[in-house]
């Protein structure tokens, strides 16, 4: 069984750097096809696709955040992380991690975390 | 970037009727050489993740109640559900993976008449 969970501060300060991890069971991210993904969501607002890691490291991120985001895996851990900098107040958003498999679904995502939410205040 | 539009932005319909989601995208999301559509269906209920429906654009998730469908190719596509039941209230989204940024639709809110 896949599961994946995020973590990170609930609350960031504008300008800093956020940092989150996405701890992932049932799957390794060395085996073949694998992908993790972070996808955010502000309140009430559409889903946004930010940046994906795959099994043999290559790495694709949002056009629009290309220079804040970083993605970065650590395989013996089963993490993923993300780190986003600059923050501001238009990034308060639901963050989620999600799983992909490549031969299987594209690069479409089949199992999600619960989310965290991440409030950026002054 | 391909730009991914989702029409119509809302919709309601009766239960046990047709309701019907629209997603263009800005290029066609066609892979010629395995004649793959990358383009994948979420539904997402409130207070909760997306949920994976549909993705090569016509291919049910495993668990996926045989009433929701996928259908098109190139740039135009639709999520079907053929009747509509309570537990189907929920926002829709589209998303093509073919090149990145692996963008997604702007989302359909579906409710009940």
């Amino acid at each position: 069984q896949i599961t994946l969970k995020e973590s990170g501060p609930p609350v960031v300060k504008l300008t800093q750097t956020l940092t989150l991890t996405c701890t992932f069971s049932g799957f390794s991210l060395s085996t073949s096809g694998v992908a993790v993904g972070w996808i955010r969501q502000p309140p009430g607002k559409a889903l946004e696709w930010l940046a994906l890691i795959y099994w043999d490291d290559d790495k694709l991120y949002s056009s629009s955040l290309k220079s804040r985001l970083t993605i970065t895996k650590d395989t013996s851990k089963n993490q993923v992380v993300l780190t986003m900098t600059n923050m501001d107040s238009v990034d308060t958003a639901t963050y989620y991690c999600a799983h992909g498999m490549v031969a299987a679904v594209g690069g479409a995502f089949d199992i999600w975390g619960q989310g965290t939410m991440v409030t950026v205040s002054s | 970037d391909i730009v991914m539009t989702q029409s119509p932005d809302s919709l309601a319909v009766s239960l046990g009727e047709r309701a019907t989601i629209n997603c263009k995208s800005s290029q066609s999301v066609l892979y010629s050489s395995n004649n793959n559509n990358y383009l994948a269906w979420y539904q997402q209920k409130p207070g909760q993740p997306p949920n994976l429906l549909i993705y090569w654009a016509s291919t049910r998730e495993s668990g996926v109640p045989d009433r929701f469908s996928g259908s098109g190719s190139g740039t135009d596509f639709t999520l079907t559900i053929s009747s509509l039941q309570a537990d189907d209230v929920a926002v829709y989204y589209c998303q093509q993976y073919y090149s990145s940024p692996h963008t997604f639709g702007q989302g359909t809110k579906l409710e009940i008449k």
